[in-house]
């Protein structure tokens, strides 16, 4: 089965770029999760969907982030403009349900650095 | 609110010796627990899992039991290997709250097994 996939696997753009990070879930999942990963903050979890829905975006950094899914099967993450400071590890994971027994399939991640 | 936290690395330790990696959370409602490990350059892959007090995960001679007394979830292997070396994150997911399908992760603790 396929897992998680994400693309770009790299990214390197110059401050000031939008960004665009897309994810493809495992077919059937129903839940969607973005995160950060840096050094300095460790694991953050970003924004997540249910059945294509945002449900909690609270961990959204600013209004420069903004997230989609527009079908069950493709979600995009977006920074406009970037900056340096969001460079970092983004990754996507996907789950089946929101049953507290269901772990997360994690994407490989999309290394963004800004310079 | 519920919170994992783990102890702080890096851990260090010779091919063949035992490892512990300390995990204590704090929930409210009954959450399953989780270990998930990341090795270099890739997402984080679901290492084992225990949904309910006194259950133990197992997977690849890891194990952890589910310790509702002490609010544990602690890591062992009996003898590492160099190709273990990678960061452990311990996490929690609750059912039947807002944060339903979210996960709460620890910092992760990264551990480096020499030959």
């Amino acid at each position: 089965d396929a897992g998680v996939i994400q693309s770009p696997r790299h990214e390197v753009t110059e401050m000031g770029q939008e960004v665009t990070l897309r994810c493809k879930p495992i077919s059937g999942h129903d839940y969607l999760f973005w995160y950060r990963q840096t050094m300095m903050r460790g694991l953050e979890l970003l924004i997540y969907f249910n059945n294509n829905v945002p449900i909690d975006d609270s961990g959204m950094p600013e209004d420069r982030f903004s997230a989609k899914m527009p079908n069950a099967s493709f979600s995009t993450l977006k920074i406009q403009p970037s900056e340096p400071r969001d460079s970092a590890v983004y990754f996507c994971a996907s789950s089946t349900t929101g049953s507290a027994n269901q772990p997360q399939h994690f994407g490989d991640g999309t290394r963004l650095s800004i310079l | 609110g519920n919170s994992v936290t783990q102890m702080e690395g890096p851990v260090t330790l010779s091919e063949e010796a035992f490892l512990t990696i300390n995990c204590t959370y704090t929930a409210t409602g009954y959450p399953s627990l989780f270990w998930y490990v990341q090795y270099p350059g890739e997402g984080l892959q679901l290492l084992l899992k225990a949904t309910k007090a006194d259950d133990k995960g197992s997977n690849k001679g890891f194990e952890a039991t589910y310790r509702k007394e002490t609010t544990s979830f602690h890591l062992e292997k009996g003898s590492v290997q160099v190709s273990d070396s990678a960061v452990y994150f311990c996490a929690l997911k609750v059912s039947g709250s807002s944060n339903t399908g979210k996960l709460i992760f620890g910092q992760g603790t990264t551990l480096q097994v020499k030959p």
